[in-house]
């Protein structure tokens, strides 16, 4: 059964600084993966969408990653700012599955 | 273009009454998703609909039914409400390739 894991559950860092959050899947046969971000008492926004046969993709000072051999994406945030202070989600879609299996989210504060 | 849209965005029950959902999409997406989201339990699935006309049941479906209206249209009906229901509940839709989903504002539901 796919598990899907997210570590730290929660990040705090100065503002400018750069930043990689993980998420980490058990079963490396995935059809894609999908960063999202979802801001307090709001709905969930899709920043970076990723297919099993891709290794990044980039949106402005986002970037995200993909290992499937060792079941590990990160997710890169370069020069950040108050602004990017959310949660941040991954979820994994196996093959030949409409579902997602979602990790917990990581909580980033960003200090201004 | 609206994207996803969900009404109410806030609703309160008493233990036993019923009430729908309702979602709309858009964006001319194929597949179309209910997810609750509770403190501490992420995202779960209730429905989800791959296609106009069929409907398919997720993690946690009990006292819950849903309707795919038309293409457009995925609604969520609970019966017979109970406080155990009281959650924050998410519409998604997804495109026909690569599945990236795209969330509602949510519906805060609370059943006392």
């Amino acid at each position: 059964k796919q598990e899907v894991t997210q570590i730290p559950a929660a990040l705090s860092v100065p503002e400018g600084e750069n930043l990689v959050l993980n998420c980490s899947f058990t079963d490396s046969a995935i059809y894609n993966l999908q960063w999202f971000r979802q801001d307090p008492g709001k709905g969930l926004t899709s920043l970076l969408l990723i297919q099993s046969s891709q290794r990044e993709q980039t949106s402005g000072r986002l970037n995200a990653s993909l290992d499937k051999s060792s079941g590990r994406s990160t997710l890169y945030i370069a020069a950040s700012q108050p602004g990017d202070s959310a949660t941040y989600l991954c979820a994994v879609r196996q093959d030949s599955n409409y579902q997602l299996i979602w990790g917990a989210g990581t909580k980033l504060i960003i200090k201004p | 273009n609206a994207g996803v849209t969900q009404t109410p965005k806030f609703q309160v029950l008493k233990t036993g009454q019923s009430m729908t959902l309702q979602c709309a999409q858009d964006m001319n997406h194929n597949s179309m998703y209910w997810y609750r989201q509770d403190p501490g339990m992420g995202l779960r699935l209730i429905y989800y609909s791959a296609s106009e006309g069929t409907t398919d049941k997720g993690e946690v479906p009990n006292g819950y039914n849903v309707s795919r209206l038309n293409k457009r249209e995925f609604s969520l009906r609970l019966e017979s409400a109970a406080p155990s229901q009281t959650s924050v509940y998410f519409c998604a839709s997804a495109t026909g390739s690569s599945y990236e989903q795209y969330f509602g504002p949510g519906t805060r539901l609370t059943v006392t």
